[in-house]
């Protein structure tokens, strides 16, 4: 079965330090891998996705994660923090089993705080 | 104008009561979903729609219920709430090429006393 660890439920960085939220993932079959993120009294944004092409995929908003196999992880990374990149973000994984179900698997969230 | 529109944004109601969520989109999209946030639990799929003849449970479909009145319009059901069904709820939509949520409605906020 499929599953997905955030490994932090808040992560507090200063203002134009990098950022860094993690997460491990566990697949049965190739997954797919995506990051979404979510404003307050917002729905969810799509940031970036990994699909078995590059390992190291762009997002939107200056946004990276970087796909490694050997270790099951899919950390999330921006090199510069900016105040509205205060958000929750969600690692969420979709492998071959349920690809054809839209069945998505989500982390817990990490709770992003960025101080002045 | 949004491209997921969700209606009510904000509920207050009481245990025993039925409650409809409507869901619209202008997306064009044949995939639409509804899931439930809860905190320290991410988002839960609750039940899913490939077109308007096609429907399918998802992971916590009890005490559910949907209907996809079109292709732009997917409500779900609580036919007797309970307090805790009592969550933030979501429904989202994807084009046929895509295998995961594209688009996103800003939510509803639901209490159930």
């Amino acid at each position: 079965a499929q599953s997905v660890t955030q490994l932090d439920s808040h992560v507090s960085v200063s203002e134009g330090t990098p950022v860094l939220l993690r997460c491990n993932y566990s697949s049965s079959y190739s997954p797919s891998l995506f990051w979404y993120v979510q404003h307050p009294n917002k729905g969810l944004q799509l940031l970036l996705k990994y699909t078995s092409a590059a390992t190291l995929v762009k997002g939107i908003n200056g946004f990276e994660a970087e796909f490694k196999k050997s270790e099951t992880s899919f950390h999330l990374t921006k090199p510069s923090a900016h105040m509205s990149d205060a958000a929750e973000y969600f690692c969420v994984v979709s492998d071959l089993s349920s690809s054809n179900t839209g069945k998505l698997i989500f982390g817990q969230g990490t709770t992003l705080q960025v101080k002045p | 104008d949004a491209d997921v529109t969700q209606t009510p944004r904000n509920r207050i109601t009481k245990t025993g009561k039925r409650i409809m969520l409507e869901c619209s989109q202008t997306k064009g999209h044949d995939r639409m979903y509804w899931y439930r946030q809860d905190p320290g639990l991410g988002l839960q799929l609750i039940y899913y729609s490939f077109d308007v003849k096609d429907i399918n449970k998802g992971e916590i479909s009890d005490g559910y219920s949907v209907s996809r009145q079109a292709q732009a319009k997917f409500s779900l059901s609580l036919e007797s709430a309970i307090p805790n069904q009592t969550a933030l709820y979501f429904c989202a939509t994807s084009d046929r090429a895509s295998n995961q949520p594209q688009h996103f409605g800003d939510g509803t906020r639901l209490s159930i006393l």
